[in-house]
């Protein structure tokens, strides 16, 4: 059981350039979530989805962009990455309904740098 | 909106109890977490409560949770040099319950 798999691990990006963060679970969850952890910070919440075809903006969603065409895959778009974009991205899932209880699995994190 | 509040850094020496607190403003949050966080990882569920408890005993942890003074703090007994991570209070919102909103963490060092 995979769990919550982000990927790439680390990536360095250039003023302007875009990427695309992935993320994908395999435990049949309704809700996913992007955060971001700044340096020596709490988690911040950039997107969210209750299900496919289901997004909402979260605290801090200027600069991105996500989808949620599949209940498995909650990707997590950088158009112009900028400075302040250098950040932790945990991407995180959790049962919705009666499983409102249910811990949210997180992955490993994508650190993230542009210069 | 919503708010969680926690203190930056806690140190404790190692066998004593560590106490790490957390206010929060949704006065309609269900669900409340506590998340440990160790270097270079992701975040994993300690122990939750549900808002109509006001206490959780886990083996060597206690969640307190003062519903009026919108209050959560988690006791660990024993402190061990483990237990070293940094701690995420976090609340789930009622209104969809949807959006779990995290503060900003509180770091545990243990001394000898």
């Amino acid at each position: 059981n995979a769990g919550v798999t982000q990927t790439p691990k680390f990536r360095i990006l250039k003023i302007g350039q875009s990427m695309t963060l992935q993320c994908t679970q395999d435990m049949n969850h309704n809700y996913m979530y992007w955060y971001r952890q700044d340096p020596g910070m709490g988690l911040k919440l950039i997107y969210y989805s209750v299900g496919a075809g289901i997004t909402d903006k979260g605290e801090v969603p200027n600069g991105y962009n996500v989808s949620r065409s599949t209940t498995e895959d909650f990707p997590l778009r950088l158009e112009l990455a900028a400075p302040s974009q250098t950040s932790v991205y945990f991407c995180a899932s959790t049962g919705g309904g009666q499983a409102l209880n249910t811990e949210a699995f997180f992955g490993q994190g994508t650190r993230l740098t542009v210069v | 909106g919503e708010d969680v509040e926690q203190s930056l850094f806690l140190s404790v020496r190692e066998g004593d109890s560590s106490v790490i607190n957390c206010t929060y403003t949704d006065s309609s949050s269900t669900y409340l977490y506590w998340y440990k966080q160790e270097p270079g990882a992701g975040l994993q569920l300690l122990t939750y409560i549900f808002s109509n408890m006001d206490m959780k005993q886990d083996q060597r942890l206690t969640v307190l949770l003062n519903k009026k003074d919108k209050h959560l703090s988690l006791r660990i007994a024993d402190t061990q040099t483990g237990d070293s991570a940094i701690y995420f209070c976090a609340e789930r919102e009622h209104s969809s319950a949807s959006k779990i909103i995290f503060g900003s963490g509180t770091r545990l060092s243990i001394r000898p």
